[in-house]
């Protein structure tokens, strides 16, 4: 299985940072990789796929790329609502895998 | 407006059956590739099941904790998703999403969830 890992798995920032979020794949994935924010008691909501490609909808302070297994998801201006749980997830192979998550709240 | 909505979730004793049912509308839903995910309360994601759409003959891929034990199905007619859970055990509670993905995408749309736990 393709084992997905999340850096930080926890980080604290304020309103108006830019932030990062780091998900590494064991082995190549191709651009076949997903980012979710989920807040508590709600189901997650997708963000990004095809590592870059914005999900309909969602607001453009959020961006993803890829470096080789390295992918990146930031957010260009933190507002209150986007203090959740990201999680990636790769979706090449079979079982499809998630990353442990990071959790971005209130400095 | 997309809605996904799940049912059937409840306590069960280990060992035991439940079928949930997810209600699809707002989507073609023949077209969409259907996936159940689950999330132990306060822990991470875990994907557990896929069928693939008309399209891709309705074929089904399943995580290794539960091929064996779970089957998904589908009824397009219904616009419904369903998942057979036999012989369950303690470790699968969870609350059981159900999602769908369009061709070239990925998890577009998440239900709200049900929650199973595998009690005595």
């Amino acid at each position: 299985d393709i084992q997905m890992t999340q850096s930080p798995s926890s980080l604290s920032a304020s309103v108006g940072d830019r932030v990062t979020i780091t998900c590494r794949a064991s082995q190549g994935i191709d651009n076949s990789l997903a980012w979710f924010q989920q807040k508590p008691g709600r189901a997650p909501k997708s963000l990004i796929y095809a590592a870059s490609s914005l999900q309909s909808g969602v607001p453009s302070k959020f961006s993803g790329s890829r470096s080789g297994t390295e992918f990146t998801l930031t957010i260009s201006s933190l507002q209150p609502e986007d203090f959740a749980t990201y999680y990636c997830l790769q979706y090449l192979t079979y079982p499809f895998t998630f990353g442990p998550g990071t959790t971005v709240d209130f400095k | 407006e997309v809605q996904l909505v799940e049912s059937g979730g409840t306590l069960v004793q280990p060992g035991g059956s439940l079928r949930l049912s997810c209600a699809a509308s707002g989507i073609t839903f023949s077209d969409q590739h259907m996936d159940w995910v689950r999330q132990d309360p306060g822990k991470g994601l875990e994907w557990v099941a896929r069928i693939r759409n008309r399209a891709r003959s309705h074929t089904t891929e399943y995580a290794a904790s539960v091929k064996g034990r779970f089957t998904v199905s589908r009824d397009d007619s219904q616009n419904s998703l369903y998942l057979q859970m036999n012989s369950l055990r303690t470790e699968d509670t969870a609350v059981y999403f159900c999602v769908s993905s369009r061709v070239g995408s990925v998890f577009d749309h998440w239900g709200q969830g049900t929650l199973v736990t595998v009690s005595s």
